[in-house]
């Protein structure tokens, strides 16, 4: 399966602080999403960047969230005033064959 | 709005014995796409499995298959001679053809004792 890297696999920052996730997809994709898995809930789409805009947004991906691609091959993003409701998982993927999508291993964020 | 929903939070199997995970959704489009994911402990997301729409064979990879009823749409995955590895958050997951995102259902936990 090819393979999406994220880092780091962990953060842990506190309340009211900006974090910034990184993600490395599949090479020459330009599309990528990332996604959000509260423990213990389903996963959640959050945003698709193609070609370095926004191309679709979910109602949770709002003011405090930014996607950026500082350079040719990596994605970040970036949560601008951390809030305790944003610890979760957040995932990275980059679409496949047959409309699937593979996924990172994904960022564990605890915020306290 | 597309919904995902697996009735099932929590299965459990013998190992080498059969399993079937269900998953139904709710579409008012043609073209869309079907996929189970994996999440074993590590939290890493798997593809297992993915199913096209406008195909009417059932797709199988290796121990696990499909039963895919587009006019009930149903999406069940069946898990043949059930391996320890198997234990795992199981997601089905939709994607609308032509759409990027996909649509998760709730999850089910699965359990294999040996």
């Amino acid at each position: 399966e090819p393979e999406v890297t994220q880092t780091p696999s962990h953060q842990v920052t506190q309340m009211g602080q900006e974090v910034i996730l990184r993600c490395v997809p599949i090479s020459n994709h330009l599309y990528f999403y990332w996604y959000r898995q509260i423990l213990g809930q389903k996963v959640e789409f959050l945003v698709s960047f193609y070609n370095n805009e926004i191309s679709e947004k979910s109602e949770i991906f709002d003011d405090q969230f930014s996607v950026e691609r500082p350079d040719g091959s990596n994605f970040t993003l970036k949560i601008r005033s951390t809030k305790l409701e944003d610890s979760a998982m957040y995932f990275c993927a980059s679409p496949g064959g047959d409309r699937a999508a593979f996924f990172g291993q994904g960022t564990r964020l605890t915020v306290v | 709005a597309q919904t995902v929903t697996q009735s099932q939070p929590e299965m459990s199997v013998q190992e080498a014995e059969t399993v079937t995970l269900s998953c139904t959704y709710d579409t008012s489009e043609s073209d869309y796409y079907l996929f189970w994911y994996k999440q074993p402990p590590s939290r890493q997301m798997i593809l297992v499995i993915r199913q096209e729409a406008y195909k009417q064979q059932n797709a199988t990879e290796n121990r696990f298959s499909v039963n895919f009823q587009k006019a009930a749409k149903s999406f069940s995955l069946k898990i043949s001679d059930s391996q320890l590895g198997d234990a795992a958050m199981y997601f089905c997951a939709y994607r609308m053809g032509g759409a990027q995102k996909l649509v998760f259902g709730q999850g089910t936990r699965l359990t294999i004792n040996p």
